[in-house]
C-alpha cells in the first residue's frame, strides 16, 4: 500500500460528459502528480501541484484541468469527454521537490462510451 | 530526462536472480537513476534510486556503473509476483522533478 489513495476506482461515463477524479497523497507529501495511461500508450505525466501550486505542466489536453486543496488532495476535472481519454489515471505524491520518490496510487480507470 | 534503453522482454526462472539491464549513455551529473515496476495495471510501485554508488533495499540491489551510462536492476530471488513491466528512469533535478516513464522491460519469472 502505497498510502496514496484515489476514487473512484472505476468510472464509466458517456462522451460529451464531464468527469472529476479525486487523490489524496500520503500524509505530509506536499506535491502530487498525475499521469495517464491508455492502451497504445505508455504513462503520460500530465501536471504536477506542491503545496497548492501548479508546479509543471506536461502534455495535459486543454479540456483537462487540476486543481490542489489546502488539504492537499488533489482532483483532476476532465471535461467534454471524448472516447480517445479512456484510460487509467495515476496519481502519485512526494515528500519534497527534488530526488524523493513518487509514490503512485492504484488509479481510476475511465471509460468513455 | 535523459534516454534510457531497455530491453523490450526477459525471461527469469522463479528462485533465480533477475538482472535487468538500462542504458542512459547520455546521464548528465546532477541525474538520478530510479527503477519502478508496475504490475498487471497497478499503479508503478518505487523500487530503488541512486546516483552514482551502488545501492541495496528489501526489494533490490541496483548496480551503476562507474562512468553511470549504465544500471542493472537485480532482484536476488525471483518470484512469480515480480513478473511485471520495470521502468529504468533517469530523472533530473529541475523545477517540475517529475519522472518520464517509457517502454520498460517486461520480466516474465517463469517456475
Amino acid at each position: 500500500d502505497s498510502g496514496v489513495t484515489q476514487t473512484p476506482k472505476h468510472l464509466i461515463t458517456a462522451t460529451g460528459q464531464r468527469v472529476t477524479l479525486r487523490c489524496s497523497p500520503r500524509s505530509g507529501d506536499l506535491s502530487v502528480y498525475w499521469y495517464q495511461q491508455s492502451l497504445d500508450q505508455g504513462l503520460q505525466f500530465l501536471i504536477q501541484y506542491y503545496n497548492g501550486e501548479e508546479r509543471a505542466k506536461g502534455n495535459i489536453l486543454e479540456r483537462f484541468s487540476a486543481q490542489q486543496f489546502p488539504d492537499l488532495h488533489s482532483e483532476l476535472n476532465l471535461s467534454s469527454l471524448e472516447l480517445g481519454d479512456s484510460a487509467l489515471y495515476f496519481c502519485a505524491s512526494s515528500e519534497q521537490l527534488q530526488n524523493s520518490p513518487l509514490h503512485f496510487g492504484n488509479g481510476t480507470r475511465l471509460t468513455v462510451t | 530526462d535523459a534516454k534510457t534503453t531497455q530491453p523490450t522482454s526477459m525471461d527469469c526462472a522463479e528462485g533465480r536472480a533477475a538482472n535487468l539491464p538500462c542504458n542512459h549513455s547520455t546521464i548528465s551529473g546532477n541525474e538520478y537513476v530510479y527503477w519502478y515496476r508496475q504490475i498487471h495495471s497497478q499503479g508503478p510501485q518505487y523500487i530503488i534510486h541512486g546516483l552514482k554508488n551502488n545501492e541495496t533495499n528489501e526489494m533490490a540491489s541496483l548496480i551503476i556503473t562507474e562512468d553511470r551510462k549504465s544500471s542493472t536492476l537485480i532482484l536476488p530471488h525471483a518470484t512469480l509476483r515480480d513478473t511485471a513491466v520495470y521502468y529504468c528512469i533517469v530523472r533530473v533535478n529541475n523545477a517540475g522533478n517529475m519522472l518520464t516513464f517509457g517502454g520498460g522491460t517486461r520480466l516474465m519469472v517463469k517456475p
